[in-house]
C-alpha cells in the first residue's frame, strides 16, 4: 500500500541529547512537511522540502534540522538547542503543484527523559 | 503561517443528532481541507475544496468553500460513536510555504450512544 511511514512511535530524549524522527513515503510525492503538534493546538510546520536537496524553514525552526537526500526520505532532527521538544510529530506529503491534498504520517511522540 | 479560527472548541452530542463546526480566516484561501484525527494517529482527510462555493460530500459529512475564500464549514448528519475524534480545518493560501498548510486548533467531539 501506497504511504507514509514515521518511526519510531515513540521516542525518549535526554538532556543535551540530539534525535532523528524517520519519515519515508512511497506516494511519489515531491513536496514532504514536518509539523509539530502540542495538546488542544492546531498543527505548526517546522520545516518542508518541495523538491530533493532543498528545504525551508517553517514558522518554529529554531532547534530543528532536516536534509532532503532522497525523494522518499524527509529525516527531522531534534537538537539538544530545541529546549521544549515534548510535543507529537507529525510527517505529510504532497504533490508539488499542491492540486493534490496532503497526506499524513501516523507521528512520533517525542518526550525528555 | 497565520492559524485558523475554528469553532467550536469542542462538542459533547447524542448518538443521531447533526454536528456543525467551522473555520474562519482573515485572508483567503486557495484550499479547504477537513481532517479526523484520533488519539495518537497521524490526521486522515475527509474533505478536500478547491473552489469558492463548492460544496462536496463524503458520506454523512458536508463540508463547503466560502464564497468570500475566508471561510469552511463542515457539517455530519446523524452522529455515530465512531464519529468521535479532532477535526482539524486548514488552509492553503495563495502564496505561502511549498503549499504548506495553515491549521485551525480542534473542534473535539464526543458522541454519546
Amino acid at each position: 500500500d501506497g504511504g507514509i511511514t514515521q518511526s519510531p512511535k515513540y521516542l525518549f530524549r535526554k538532556e543535551g541529547q540530539n534525535v532523528t524522527l524517520s519519515c519515508e513515503q512511497n506516494l511519489n510525492h515531491d513536496a514532504m512537511y514536518w509539523y509539530r503538534q502540542d495538546p488542544g493546538q492546531g498543527l505548526r510546520l517546522i520545516y518542508y522540502s518541495q523538491i530533493v536537496n532543498d528545504f525551508q524553514k517553517g514558522d518554529i525552526a529554531e532547534g530543528y534540522s532536516v536534509s532532503r537526500e532522497k525523494k522518499e526520505s524527509f529525516p527531522l532532527t531534534v537538537t539538544s538547542a530545541q529546549k521544549n521538544p515534548t510535543a507529537f510529530y507529525l510527517c505529510a506529503s504532497s504533490s508539488r503543484t499542491g492540486t493534490q491534498p496532503q497526506h499524513f504520517g501516523d507521528g512520533t511522540r517525542l518526550s525528555i527523559l | 503561517g497565520q492559524q485558523l479560527n475554528q469553532s467550536p472548541q469542542s462538542m459533547f452530542i447524542q448518538e443521531g443528532e447533526d454536528v456543525s463546526m467551522n473555520c474562519t480566516s482573515s485572508s483567503i484561501f486557495n484550499t479547504w481541507l477537513w481532517y479526523k484525527q484520533e488519539p495518537g494517529e497521524g490526521p486522515v482527510l475527509l474533505i478536500a475544496l478547491y473552489k469558492a462555493g463548492e460544496l462536496t460530500s463524503n458520506g454523512r459529512l458536508t463540508a463547503q468553500f466560502g464564497i468570500t475564500r475566508k471561510d469552511s464549514f463542515l457539517n455530519i448528519s446523524a452522529s455515530i460513536p465512531s464519529d468521535v475524534g479532532i477535526y482539524f480545518c486548514a488552509g492553503q493560501p495563495p502564496t505561502n510555504s511549498g503549499y504548506a498548510l495553515n491549521f485551525g486548533k480542534g473542534t473535539s467531539l464526543l458522541v454519546t450512544p
